[in-house]
């Protein structure tokens, strides 16, 4: 069974600068999708950012970037200028690409906080 | 309006009530979940469902059951509530090669 896991339960970075969240899995699958969601304390859960497994290329989005590694099975999120906003709980998650049900399996959450 | 509606927002409720989270969705999405969130847990898959006719169990259905009365409709239902299900409940909604759409959530308290 595929596992997610979060080894950071919290994270500080100061304003302005740059933060890396740990994400690693276990799979014996090749191909699978892979999110990082965050959930301020608003409490709703917002898609940050999604890459497919058979992409070399690592997903951008604004400010926010990811390091995959495949064969280490690893996958980062890098938030750049961190700013007060991205304070949340950020979530791992990874999909089978072979699995029609699109079950997510998910990390325990990592809790950042944004010094001023 | 929300793409994923929950209701009721926030709901107290006593040990051995029944009660029901309701989900409705504007997505068009044929897939529908009920997660559980606990602190350091992440989150937790209760049940899931294709349409009308499927539905599934998730990892931590037992005390729990679902209805899908439609295609944007999914509600969850506690049938005998305890103090231990006391949590955050999210309904989501998924579509072939995306991610999920949440609902803002449920904060359930058993007391």
């Amino acid at each position: 069974a595929q596992t997610v896991t979060q080894s950071q339960p919290e994270m500080s970075v100061q304003e302005a600068e740059t933060v890396t969240l740990s994400c690693t899995y276990d799979t014996s699958e090749s191909d699978y999708y892979l999110f990082w969601y965050k959930q301020p304390p608003s409490r709703q859960m917002i898609l940050v950012i999604r890459q497919e497994a058979y992409k070399q290329q690592n997903a951008t989005e604004n400010r926010f970037s990811v390091n995959f590694q495949k064969a280490a099975k690893s996958f980062s999120l890098k938030i750049s200028d961190s700013q007060l906003g991205d304070a949340a709980m950020y979530f791992c998650a990874y999909r089978s690409a072979w699995d029609s049900n699109y079950q997510l399996i998910w990390g325990a959450g990592t809790k950042l906080i944004i010094k001023p | 309006d929300a793409d994923v509606t929950q209701t009721p927002r926030n709901r107290i409720t006593k040990t051995g009530k029944r009660i029901m989270l309701e989900c409705s969705q504007t997505k068009g999405h044929d897939r529908m979940y009920w997660y559980r969130q606990d602190p350091g847990l992440g989150l937790r898959l209760i049940y899931y469902s294709f349409d009308v006719k499927d539905i599934n169990k998730g990892e931590i259905s037992d005390g729990y059951s679902v209805s899908r009365q439609a295609q944007a409709k999914f509600s969850l239902s506690l049938e005998s509530a305890i103090p231990n299900q006391t949590a955050l409940y999210f309904c989501a909604t998924s579509a072939q090669g995306r991610g999920y759409t949440f609902g803002s959530g449920t904060r359930l308290t058993v007391v």
